[in-house]
């Protein structure tokens, strides 16, 4: 079974510019989650995503956004990227996303580096 | 808010010795507890302890749950150089509301095997 899997893998852009990543779950997984490491704050939960929408959401700015689409593919878009946005964005997939049995995989990031 | 403590921070030891690794949290309605080994990509998971399943074993690697105590161990024995890494602790609250989808993730322990 394939694994999750994250697009692109690096990315470098530019304050001020936005940023789309996109990640797919593990197959008949219907729960992404997207989380933010960085040196400094650890692995840090974005939002997460069921069946197209947005049940949980960490704190993070509005600049931060996400969506599910209907193979539970999800994209995370990030806008007016600031220095501190430099990070690697992980996201992770599990069955429901409701605990107990299920477990979260992860994929293997995208190291986003804003200049 | 959700709360998970590592220690050692970092930890140095050579082939052949055991090591323990120690994670304690702060959850509301806690429902399970992820140990993930990260190398140079992402985290991988290890195990999942749950009020039903306090211990877990795989190889040289185990993992323990006191919930009296609200804290889990790791142990790996016999450590290989394979076994450099971080190790993460996260802890799952119960389903619903805030909680779908998220992890909390504790600072993570820097595990160095040298041959």
């Amino acid at each position: 079974k394939a694994g999750v899997t994250q697009t692109p893998r690096y990315l470098i852009k530019t304050r001020g510019q936005q940023v789309t990543l996109s990640c797919s779950p593990i197959s008949g997984h219907r729960s992404v989650s997207w989380y933010q490491q960085t040196p400094g704050q650890g692995l840090q939960f974005l939002f997460e995503y069921f069946s197209e929408t947005q049940r949980n959401k960490g704190n993070f700015p509005g600049r931060f956004s996400g969506r599910q689409f209907s193979n539970s593919r999800s994209e995370m878009n990030v806008s007016t990227l600031e220095l501190g946005d430099s990070a690697l964005y992980l996201c992770a997939s599990s069955l429901t996303g409701t605990g107990g049995s299920y477990e979260q995989y992860f994929g293997p990031g995208t190291r986003l580096t804003v200049t | 808010e959700d709360k998970v403590v590592q220690s050692p921070l970092s930890l140095v030891v050579h082939e052949g010795d055991t090591v323990t690794l120690n994670c304690s949290y702060e959850v509301t309605n806690f429902r399970s507890l992820l140990w993930y080994k990260q190398e140079k990509k992402a985290p991988t998971f290890l195990f999942m302890l749950t009020s039903s399943g306090i211990e877990k074993k795989s190889g040289r690697l185990s993992s323990i749950l006191d919930k009296k105590e609200l804290s889990s161990i790791l142990n790996i024995t016999a450590t290989q150089t394979g076994d450099s890494a971080i190790y993460l602790c996260a802890v799952e609250p119960s389903a619903g509301g805030t909680s779908y989808g998220k992890l909390t993730f504790g600072q993570g322990t820097i595990l160095t095997v040298h041959p």
